[in-house]
């Protein structure tokens, strides 16, 4: 088993909806939690960072950790096709990070 | 601003001849990290440094890997020789910070590597 599990996808949604991106892990350990996007031919880029439990907002992007049941997900609300990317959980403890695999979303208009 | 910087974008080489990829990281960053990215085990952390010392190799995957960096502006990836297993894009990130993995990390564009 992995330590971090993310559905590859793709996933494919209309311009306007609400999307939900998720990762699970198995590291109890694991104390900050980032998702990271990346456009085609492109590096990833960091969008939302939290740490420990619980929900962090900024505009459209919500970053939820449910330490509990090992599970963090990221909602794109009212989602646009400049939203189409893949997008990579990140998560770690003292110095060791892992990255999951990546989840390629499509945002039709 | 100038990101990461990396070059080349492409490389296409054979197996067995020596490549070195570049990396410039963002002025005033001190830490800088070198990733590999397959299909297959997605994103991995082979080295890092920070102030131009090197931290942590356990990721580089054996000896024909090295990876320097002889100032704060410049670091290289060497394979040699290599092999038709290393094709991958590699990334360069940089950060400002304390040398820790956990830190916000700026990407390069990536180098696509292909050993034929």
């Amino acid at each position: 088993q992995k330590e971090v599990e993310q559905d590859p996808g793709p996933l494919s949604v209309p311009e306007g909806a609400i999307v939900s991106l998720n990762c699970t892990y198995s590291n109890s350990a694991f104390q900050y939690f980032m998702w990271y996007r990346q456009y085609s031919r492109k590096g990833p880029e960091l969008l939302m960072y939290t740490y420990s439990s619980g929900n962090k907002e900024d505009g459209r992007f919500t970053a939820q950790v449910d330490k509990s049941s090992k599970y963090i997900s990221l909602f794109i609300r009212d989602s646009q096709p400049s939203d189409s990317a893949t997008y990579l959980c990140a998560m770690g403890f003292n110095n060791d990070m892992r990255f999951g695999a990546g989840t390629r979303l499509t945002v039709k208009p | 601003d100038a990101g990461v910087i990396q070059s080349p974008r492409h490389e296409v080489t054979e197996m067995g001849q020596e490549v070195t990829l570049r990396c410039k990281p963002i002025s005033g960053h001190n830490s800088l990290f070198w990733y590999r990215q397959t299909m297959m085990r997605g994103l991995e952390l082979l080295i890092y440094f920070n102030n131009n010392v090197p931290i942590d190799d356990s990721g580089m995957p054996e000896d024909r890997f090295s990876a320097k960096m002889p100032n704060a502006s410049f670091s290289t990836l060497k394979i040699q020789p290599s092999e038709p297993r290393d094709s991958a894009v590699y990334f360069c990130a940089s950060s400002f910070g304390q040398g820790r993995t956990n830190e916000k990390l700026f990407f390069g564009s990536g180098t696509q590597l292909s050993v034929l």
